[in-house]
């Protein structure tokens, strides 16, 4: 069966630290991989996405996310977190044409 | 602004009442997918159209529906609502066969 896996469900980091969401997936075949964050009381925004060629992508607000193809993963990092990344993340993923599938998020708390 | 419009952002009704939450896509976005959103079970899918038709329905009670008009607007019909409907209902559409999807905001709905 199709699933995607955030193993964390809640993160604590600290301002200027570094952060690492884990996103593992399980498809037949090699989905499009994409990170969302959802601020409270807003939409999804995406943060990036992969389909195809580099294995690691660049996204808004200095998020990276590196596609590992032989750990089915698609871990989301950022080098120094700032307290507006407060937020919950979502790992999704997906086939062409098709609605995507969610893992169960992330929260992250930024400390001072 | 992710150009997804969704109406109305909150909601209050009662148990065996019935609503409508309304979705007006990005400009030029064909497909509309809606997604409910509960701390339990997370981001569900519940159902796609494009252009008008249903492309494929997730996890969608009978007691929903929903439909695609010819503007590319889209409405979910909840009825006979249950204490457990309560949750954040999105929509969000897309272009592109790529999966990236932009969301609205959702529309909070609260059954008592």
């Amino acid at each position: 069966a199709q699933s995607v896996t955030q193993p964390d469900i809640h993160i604590t980091v600290s301002e200027g630290a570094s952060l690492e969401l884990r996103c593992n997936y399980s498809y037949g075949a090699t989905p499009y991989l994409f990170w969302y964050v959802q601020s409270p009381g807003q939409g999804l925004q995406l943060l990036l996405k992969y389909f195809s060629g580099d294995t690691l992508v660049q996204g808004i607000k200095g998020f990276e996310a590196e596609f590992k193809r032989s750990q089915s993963s698609f871990n989301l990092r950022k080098p120094s977190l700032h307290w507006s990344d407060a937020a919950e993340y979502f790992c999704a993923v997906g086939l062409s044409g098709y609605a995507l599938n969610f893992g169960k998020g992330t929260s992250l708390l930024v400390t001072p | 602004d992710s150009g997804v419009t969704q109406t109305p952002k909150h909601l209050i009704t009662a148990t065996g009442q019935r609503v409508t939450l309304r979705c007006s896509p990005r400009s030029g976005d064909l497909s509309v997918y809606w997604y409910q959103q509960s701390l339990d079970q997370g981001l569900q899918f519940l159902i796609h159209y494009y252009n008008g038709e249903e492309r494929a329905k997730g996890n969608i009670l009978e007691r929903f529906s929903a439909q695609q008009f010819p503007d590319l607007h889209s409405e979910l019909n909840l009825s006979s609502l249950e204490l457990g409907d309560s949750a954040l209902y999105f929509c969000a559409s897309s272009r592109e066969n790529t999966g990236e999807l932009f969301f609205g905001e959702g529309s909070r709905l609260t059954v008592l």
